[in-house]
This record gives structure tokens, C-alpha cells and sequence, in this order.
């Protein structure tokens, strides 16, 4: 079965510019949680959807947004970008929601 | 706030030695208790996880201590080897009653030397 894929797994964007994220999950997965990990506040929840809903947010500002399809897969976004966005993107699937499996990640910086 | 307190930040083991890393809790709701491995460039990997009705759970090397009544659990690492060298985080959720986000300890980097 293949795993928890996220594209692409390198970015670099400049300050104010906006970006979108992929996660496709593992299949049979219906949830998806997305997660920013830093090197000062470690793994941090962002929000998970379960069959297209948002179920959970964490503390992040309204500049980071997602959503996902009918078929489980799921995006995020981050609109005006900042130098503090700059961090490891990652997606985790799961099948009922705790035990998660992690995607390699998106690194992003933002110059 | 739900806060999962993870130590040491980080850890040198001997080759064949025990590495451990405790987490401590404050939520007391908490009741799926996970622990994750990372290599560099690599996502987290799910390494073993543990429900509060049990206060040990084993896998291979590895090792779940749970202690309920202080709120604090470790993961215990036999014989440890060089390709053990990772970062290690422990998590921290709510099962039964609706699913909550995992809480994350800030990690800890285990370095095995030989």
C-alpha cells in the first residue's frame, strides 16, 4: 500500500506571495491532519478534515487555509506569506483519526 | 492548555546501551499516548503507542512505561543501535470522546554511538 505522498517536497517563495500544498493520503484514509514543524516549536497542529469537513483547527492564523476533495486528498494554503512561515509542512493520514501516518513533508521557505 | 513536556532535549547512548525519554502530561482526558520517530528529511514514523489501561507495552526493542497516576510515560530503547540515531517525539491525544488533534513533546535527539 503505498504511503502518505505531499507535493512538492520543496519550495521557495519570496515575502507576500501566496502558496498551495498537496497531501494525498493513503487510500482508504478519510482523514487528513496537517501539521508545521519548526525547529523552535516543534510539530504544531494546523487542521484536520475528515470527508471534505473541517473537524479541527489549531491556533494559526486565518492566512492558512485548506480543504479537501471528494477522493480524501487534501490541500493547504497560506496566503501572505512570511519569513516565520518558513518550516516543514506535513500531512498525516488515518483511517479512524488517531493512529496517523505521516508524509515525507513540504519544506518551504520564504525569503 | 494541553501541553506534553518531553526530556531530555537530547541523549548519547553507547552502542548496546538502554536510551530513554520520558513525556509528562497535564490533561488528564489524555488517553492515546503514541510515540514517533524521525529521520532527517523523513516524516514521522509511528514507532509504538500505548492506551492509560496499560502501564507497560513492548515491541521488539522498544518499550512503553506508562504511570497513570504521575502522568508520565517513557519509551525505553534496548540494546540500542547506531541506525536508532534519530529524533524521537512523543504525542499526546483523546481517543473516546471525539478525536482530538495529537499534542507533541518538542523531541528528542538520540544519538547511538559505537
Amino acid at each position: 500500500k503505498a504511503g502518505v505522498t505531499q507535493t512538492p517536497r520543496y519550495l521557495i517563495k519570496t515575502r507576500g506571495q501566496q502558496v498551495t500544498l498537496s497531501c494525498s493520503p493513503i487510500s482508504g484514509h478519510r482523514s487528513v491532519s496537517w501539521y508545521q514543524q519548526t525547529p523552535g516549536q516543534g510539530l504544531q497542529f494546523l487542521f484536520e478534515y475528515f470527508s471534505e469537513t473541517q473537524r479541527n483547527k489549531g491556533n494559526f492564523p486565518g492566512r492558512f487555509s485548506g480543504r479537501q476533495f471528494s477522493n480524501s486528498r487534501s490541500e493547504m494554503n497560506v496566503s501572505t506569506l512570511e519569513l516565520g512561515d518558513s518550516a516543514l509542512y506535513l500531512c498525516a493520514s488515518s483511517l479512524r483519526g488517531n493512529e496517523q501516518f505521516f508524509g515525507p513533508g513540504t519544506r518551504l521557505t520564504v525569503l | 492548555q494541553q501541553q506534553v513536556k518531553q526530556s531530555p532535549q537530547s541523549l548519547i547512548v553507547q552502542k548496546g546501551g538502554i536510551s530513554i525519554i520520558n513525556c509528562a502530561y497535564e490533561n488528564t482526558a489524555f488517553d492515546y499516548f503514541p510515540w514517533y520517530q524521525q529521520f532527517p528529511g523523513k516524516g514521522p514514523a509511528l514507532l509504538i503507542a500505548i492506551r492509560p489501561d496499560v502501564s507497560e507495552k513492548k515491541e521488539g526493542r522498544f518499550t512503553i512505561s506508562f504511570n497513570k497516576s504521575a502522568k508520565q510515560f517513557s519509551l525505553h530503547i534496548m540494546d540500542s543501535q547506531p541506525g536508532d540515531s534519530a529524533t524521537y517525539f512523543c504525542a499526546a491525544s483523546i481517543r473516546n470522546s471525539g478525536n482530538t488533534p495529537l499534542v507533541f513533546g518538542k523531541g528528542t535527539r538520540l544519538s547511538v554511538i559505537a
